[in-house]
């Protein structure tokens, strides 16, 4: 009963260069959530997805922020050439489907430094 | 514009004694509320629910009152222990709207 997956817990980038985090859903899962969360502050909601659809990316940055949910393997959220202000806590959850009034469940998240 | 606020960053409560954790929201569309744990590195653990046909709803230890006129809940916590101190999140969604949550509440169980 493996929970949600996150890989790297860590990841140091450089400016510039490009971040990939990588999501395994909790078995039996299909909606697949992003959130980053800042220092002292809460979660704030990125893009929703379910398997090869992006369902609701409202949260999401417009420019060098992208996500995917392919049908086999894990969601990726891929930041490009990433900034100093990309330093953050991202945490995924994921749901099973069906009534969208139940819990998600987190995976442990990947914190991203920027130098 | 936080839909759903957690107006006390920190709360420190003596063990065994009560802890409540106080949330308000701002959308009349929500209808189902979530408290989350968050330890230290680790990712936020769902606690306790509340349907918005509820009032309250109790697990244990924990018991999630709604007050839907005043768009207010609280998370009681009975006896609090110190390994219940963490980050205290609530949440919020309704009517196929994504998740809101809250700044969060730091709690901390003294011995």
């Amino acid at each position: 009963n493996a929970g949600v997956m996150q890989n790297p817990r860590h990841l140091v980038r450089r400016r510039g260069q490009e971040a990939r985090l990588r999501c395994s859903p909790m078995k039996g899962h299909s909606h697949v959530y992003w959130y980053r969360q800042l220092p002292e502050e809460g979660l704030k909601f990125m893009v929703y997805l379910q398997k090869e659809n992006i369902i609701d990316e409202s949260g999401m940055p417009k420019e060098r922020f992208s996500a995917e949910f392919p049908k086999e393997g894990p969601s990726i959220l891929r930041i490009q050439q990433v900034v100093r202000g990309d330093s953050a806590a991202y945490f995924c959850a994921s749901s099973p489907p069906g009534n969208s009034n139940q819990p998600q469940h987190f995976g442990d998240g990947t914190r991203l430094s920027i130098l | 514009d936080q839909q759903v606020k957690q107006n006390s960053p920190s709360l420190s409560v003596q063990e065994g004694r009560i802890s409540i954790l106080n949330c308000d929201y701002t959308n009349s569309m929500f209808d189902y509320f979530l408290w989350y744990k968050k330890y230290p590195a680790e990712g936020p653990t769902f606690l306790i629910s509340i349907s918005s046909i509820k009032d309250k709803n109790e697990d244990g230890r924990f018991t999630v009152f709604l007050n839907k006129s005043a768009k207010h809940l609280s998370l009681h916590i009975v006896p609090s222990q110190p390994g219940d101190s963490a980050v205290y999140f609530c949440a919020a969604t309704g009517h196929g709207q994504n998740f809101v949550f809250g700044p969060g509440t730091r709690l901390s169980v003294l011995p």
